[in-house]
């Protein structure tokens, strides 16, 4: 079935530095990618998205870019801020069943001044 | 606009005791239900979508149901509790479609002893 792999955390990080997060996906066809995250004490909050392959989703200096060659969405941000520390979770919506929304596992992200 | 509530926000329950977490979203008429599980290590598990009045896919054989009995109402229950029902439970909406975002309420953590 379809499903999301994500890289294991937590991923630790001083301030400024490039993040990168890892997902990759298995699916039928060709999904709708996303991004969310979850702050501390919040609820989760879609950050990016990606409906087609070679499709950049960008949003509050995240990146992450739809390839199908690879089957990858990885997350990346040039420089991390303490703000950023949250988890994130990568999702996919099947092309056949666009009421599914798959998430991965989540990455917990832990940024140091 | 669309407001999304989930209640109890905190539940500890015995084990064999019935459940009752309700979800209703405010400001959207006929949107896509779905509640998630997430527990440690495992990530987001989605357990049930609605995508209508009466209609319920279950995603993972367990010890829980869903019910949909009004249009922006979100039943999820259990006759029994297990110990390993415990973790914490998100509902969603989102409008039906593709490449729509989701909506997560505060959440519900369930402890079962």
């Amino acid at each position: 079935g379809d499903s999301v792999t994500q890289m294991e955390g937590p991923v630790t990080l001083s301030e400024e530095a490039f993040l990168t997060i890892n997902c990759t996906y298995t699916a039928t066809g060709y999904p709708s990618l996303f991004w969310y995250v979850q702050y501390p004490g919040e609820g989760l909050q879609l950050l990016l998205k990606a409906t087609k392959a070679d499709d950049k989703g960008s949003n509050k200096g995240f990146e992450a870019t739809y390839r199908k060659e690879t089957t990858s969405f990885h997350l990346e941000k040039g420089s991390v801020q303490v703000s950023d520390s949250a988890v994130y979770f990568c999702a996919l919506s099947p092309p056949y069943n666009t009421d599914k929304l798959i998430f991965g596992t989540g990455t917990r992200l832990q940024v140091f001044p | 606009s669309q407001t999304i509530h989930q209640w109890p926000a905190t539940l500890v329950q015995p084990v064999g005791s019935p459940l009752s977490l309700e979800c209703t979203v405010e400001g959207t008429s006929n949107p896509n239900l779905y509640w998630y599980r997430q527990a440690a290590g495992r990530g987001l598990q989605l357990l049930f979508y609605s995508v209508g009045i009466g209609q319920i896919s279950s995603e993972v054989p367990q010890n829980l149901s869903a019910s949909r009995p009004q249009d922006r109402q979100f039943i999820l229950s259990s006759k029994k509790l297990l110990l390993s029902d415990s973790g914490f439970y998100l509902c969603a909406w989102s409008v039906w479609g593709r490449d729509t975002e989701a909506f997560f309420g505060q959440g519900t953590r369930l402890t079962v002893v």
